[in-house]
């Protein structure tokens, strides 16, 4: 059970707009910055957004991300097929002293 | 270019030990926490590990405290992960992964060693 809450799968066709939704609590994305990450197929996680919404050098804008209290979310906008992969969130807890991720997202794009 | 690359998976029975390495090239690692963080077959990313650039403080996940223990020689570029009485359901690759900022957000990875415990 992991301690950041994602759904398991989403999924949108070509051009789509899709928002990929991470829950946790007070002592993780409620005092602290969420991190997004994509996993394609057979590779090692790639950091997407940072500190809530910037982007690595490299990553589109089509990436975004916010947060709202407790919860954040990454919103996918002109989804390419590309785009399908695995997204993980990510934030540092401190009642536990370390990063907590979400059980990850399974992207599909129709 | 940062170069993160692991080694020293393998498999190993039940209660067994192993030592991992990660090998830093690219940048200045003594100015950066790191991080180990690890996914078993078919599931998601669970963080191990975390140390910082002088390895003052060392952060474990429940799941292994008392059991491994991470490491760093800034002098030879290099992190470590010592793995002892392990478990089942430690199988999975393990990452190594470099800190961003406070609290070292893990950014790059290196590409993986895959780690088996099995009978």
């Amino acid at each position: 059970q992991s301690v950041l809450t994602q759904p398991p799968s989403a999924s949108g066709t070509p051009g789509q707009r899709v928002t990929i939704s991470c829950s946790g609590s007070s002592s993780n994305i409620g005092s602290n910055t969420v991190n997004w990450y994509q996993q394609l197929p057979g590779t090692a996680p790639k950091l997407l957004i940072h500190n809530h919404n910037q982007r690595p050098s490299g990553v589109p804008d089509r990436f975004s991300g916010s947060k709202s209290g407790t919860s954040a979310s990454l919103a996918i906008s002109g989804l390419q097929s590309e785009d399908e992969a695995d997204y993980y969130c990510a934030a540092w807890d401190d009642s536990l002293n370390g990063w907590v991720f979400g059980g990850g997202t399974k992207l599909t794009v129709l | 270019e940062v170069q993160l690359v692991e080694s020293g998976g393998g498999l190993v029975q039940p209660g067994g030990s192993l030592r991992l390495s990660c090998a830093a090239s690219g940048f200045t690692f003594s100015s950066y926490s790191m991080n180990w963080v690890r996914q078993a077959p078919g599931k998601g990313l669970e963080w191990v590990s975390y140390i910082s650039t002088t390895s003052t403080t060392i952060y474990y996940a429940d799941s292994v405290k008392g059991r491994f223990t991470m490491s760093r020689d800034n002098a030879q570029n290099s992190l470590y992960l010592q793995m002892n009485s392990l478990r089942d359901e430690d199988t999975a690759v393990y990452y190594c992964a470099r800190g961003l900022g406070y609290p070292g957000v893990p950014d790059p990875w290196g590409q993986g060693t895959m780690v088996t415990v099995s009978s």
